[in-house]
């Protein structure tokens, strides 16, 4: 059981350049999330789904594009990437109101 | 709109000793869940313990304990007999039990420094 996983660790763009980031998770979790975090401050819902085919906005979901074809999958992507990205990037995944698990992060430098 | 506050950036204490963290928080609902989280080096998220604002039992788990106080809309952490493992991030969060989605609203984090 992996839990929740997040491809890649590690990630160095250019402005302007475009990439996905993938979460996968295998508890048959409904609801899935995208938050970032940078220095100083919590981490921030970019965006959800609570099921196979829906998405929502969170609290940051501007530059952001998500996508959850699979119940297990939950895609985040930077269509042009700006330096205002640079962050750690979590995702997680819940069994509706349970806690929430998490990934080990993505570190993302936007150049 | 939820708030989590967090005012402690930074905390020590020594091996052995006891030590809390304070968190509050803001909310117009009255169902809830609260939950407090460690990010140590590795940067993963790991789940301490969780509060439901329902209980009014405080939760325990092990040598980590919560002061819930619903009135004051204070959740602290108290972490006894301190090991060199409990050095991290601790971030306080709030869900709402409301609604279709369960999202957290994290507080900024106070880290915690354990010595010998």
């Amino acid at each position: 059981n992996a839990g929740v996983t997040q491809t890649p660790k590690f990630r160095v763009l250019k402005t302007g350049q475009s990439m996905t980031l993938l979460c996968a998770q295998d508890m048959n979790h409904e609801y899935m999330y995208w938050y970032r975090q940078d220095p100083g401050m919590g981490l921030r819902l970019i965006h959800y789904s609570v099921g196979e085919g829906t998405t929502a906005k969170g609290e940051v979901p501007d530059g952001y594009n998500v996508s959850r074809l699979k119940k297990q999958n939950f895609l985040l992507g930077l269509e042009s990437a700006a330096p205002s990205q640079t962050s750690v990037y979590f995702c997680a995944s819940s069994r509706t109101y349970n806690e929430q698990f998490f990934g080990p992060g993505t570190r993302l430098t936007v150049l | 709109a939820q708030t989590v506050t967090q005012s402690q950036p930074e905390m020590s204490v020594q091996e052995a000793e006891t030590v809390t963290l304070s968190c509050t928080y803001d909310t117009s609902e009255s169902d809830y869940y609260l939950f407090w989280y460690k990010q140590p080096p590795s940067r993963q998220m790991i789940l301490v313990i969780r509060q439901e604002a329902y209980k009014q039992q405080n939760a325990t788990e092990n040598r980590f304990s919560v002061n819930f106080q619903k009135a004051a809309k204070s959740f602290s952490l108290k972490i006894s007999d301190s090991q060199l493992g409990d050095a991290a991030m601790y971030f306080c969060a709030l869900k709402l039990n409301t609604g279709t989605a369960s999202k957290l609203t994290f507080g900024t984090g106070t880290r915690l420094q354990v010595t010998l």
